[in-house]
């Protein structure tokens, strides 16, 4: 199977830059993904990882290290807006190729 | 392209009977998957099909549950004798070979059994 770890929580203020940290545990790994939700909503997607490295997309980033199991999400300049949760995701051959294994999410409270 | 789109958005539904949730995944996307998600929980995968194929189920998909995609274009996720254990959002995505590996979701079917 599969172990998706991203904490609970997280609270920041707007304009700070805040980091979402991911550990999975997974043979087969064939790409993370990190998925935004507000409340209520469909997940958006927000970003792919399939090589090392990090990924940048305007105030977003992501970054991968497949032989530590770990990503993380940066986000910066937070704005209000910004206060949802997210979701990274693992799809790997162990599990079926096609589908996406979901941790259960990292609430984030962006403060004024 | 107007996205993935499900019906009824919300269902409220007595313990016992059956409901059924549409999707219409983005034109020309051949690959369409059924998630479940409870509150304060990521997104759980249930099925997900290639075209009309049903090529994957997961375990959390009883004997309740049957999803249909007859054409290879919308889908359908029926649930029969409703448990409130049901109680959920189901979602559905679509994705392809063209979209790379951008797997879009619809907005959700929210189901609530009393």
């Amino acid at each position: 199977g599969q172990n998706i770890d991203q904490p609970t929580e997280m609270t920041a203020t707007e304009g700070a830059i805040v980091q979402i940290n991911c550990t999975y545990q997974t043979s087969g790994f064939n790409g993370l993904f990190w998925y935004q939700q507000h409340a209520g909503e469909a997940p958006t997607f927000l970003s792919y990882n399939v090589l090392d490295g990090l990924e940048e997309k305007g105030r977003f980033s992501s970054f991968l290290s497949r032989s530590k199991g770990y990503s993380y999400l940066l986000l910066k300049e937070l704005q209000m807006k910004d206060s949802a949760s997210y979701l990274c995701a693992v799809r790997s051959f162990d599990t079926g190729f096609q589908k996406l294994v979901f941790g259960t999410g990292t609430r984030l409270l962006v403060s004024p | 392209d107007t996205g993935v789109s499900q019906n009824p958005r919300h269902k409220i539904t007595k313990r016992g009977q059956n409901v059924t949730f549409r999707c219409d995944p983005i034109s020309e996307h051949n690959r369409l998957y059924w998630y479940r998600q409870t509150l304060g929980q990521g997104p759980e995968f249930l099925t997900y099909f290639q075209n009309e194929a049903q090529l994957e189920k997961s375990r959390l998909l009883s004997d309740r549950f049957s999803a249909e995609r007859p054409k290879g274009s919308f889908s359908t996720l029926e649930i029969q004798r409703t448990e409130q254990g049901d109680s959920a959002m189901y979602l559905c995505a679509s994705s392809s070979d063209a979209s790379g590996n951008t797997i879009y979701f619809g907005e959700g079917s929210w189901l609530t059994v009393v």
